[in-house]
């Protein structure tokens, strides 16, 4: 079951922020939040990665709670090429064989309208 | 970000044949790869995580006999589906995992596999 919860769709103006939520309640204290998007049949493309504290590249910035409960990727000027279905990801560790794997939730699917 | 490849880009073949996707690692070598699967208009699957020079980790419900998967050195991953039926048409992307401690994910782009 994926660890993360997002609406399913948000509209955005072209030029204007797009602020994109997540919870992911049950992360554990040394897991990262990622951030990834993917366009209409392509492989998904890394945005951006947190643990605690706020991060900014030149995609994106990554808001993180300081319970580390939910986040929010904001795309400070959205353009229409932004249109994609945009997932928040963090990792899922075996308690058993201490491996590791990523789970995909449903994502939101972002439209940016002219 | 890492560059991932994928080959066949797209592959169209009979039921019942055999496909072999290859995944590669262009600019790192990746212990470990993973591999998905997507239907139209849903998210990413995980199917298995491929470890070089050991088998593979299947996630429950994915049959480990009809999706094949082998990673021989550690800049290549190759999924085999076997006896290919038009159910098993689908998206199927690859990712390496990048670092130790933040274990960035970079993708491919993805084959797209339809069985007739």
């Amino acid at each position: 079951d994926a660890k993360t919860t997002q609406p399913p769709s948000m509209d955005c103006a072209e030029g204007r922020a797009a602020n994109l939520p997540c919870n992911h309640s049950t992360i554990s204290g040394n897991e990262y939040v990622y951030w990834y998007r993917q366009i209409h049949s392509q492989g998904p493309q890394y945005i951006i990665h947190g643990l605690k504290n706020n991060e900014t590249n030149e995609m994106a910035s990554l808001i993180i709670t300081e319970d580390r409960k939910s986040s929010t990727l904001i795309l400070p000027h959205a353009t229409l090429r932004d249109t994609a279905v945009y997932y928040c990801i963090v990792r899922v560790v075996s308690t058993t064989s201490g491996t590791y794997k990523y789970i995909f939730g449903t994502g939101t699917r972002l439209k940016v309208l002219a | 970000g890492a560059v991932v490849s994928q080959h066949p880009s797209r592959v169209i073949c009979k039921s019942g044949t055999s496909v072999k996707i290859e995944c590669r690692s262009l600019d790192f070598q990746a212990t470990t790869m993973f591999w998905y699967r997507q239907f139209p208009k849903q998210s990413l699957m995980l199917m298995a995580t491929s470890n070089e020079g050991s088998k593979a980790t299947y996630e429950q419900g994915v049959e480990k006999d009809k999706f094949l998967i082998n990673h021989a050195s550690l800049t290549l991953s190759t999924l085999t589906v076997t006896s290919a039926h038009p159910e098993d048409s689908s998206f199927y992307i690859c990712s390496v995992v990048r670092g130790i401690v933040t274990d960035t994910q970079y993708f491919g782009p993805g084959t797209r596999l339809t069985v007739l």
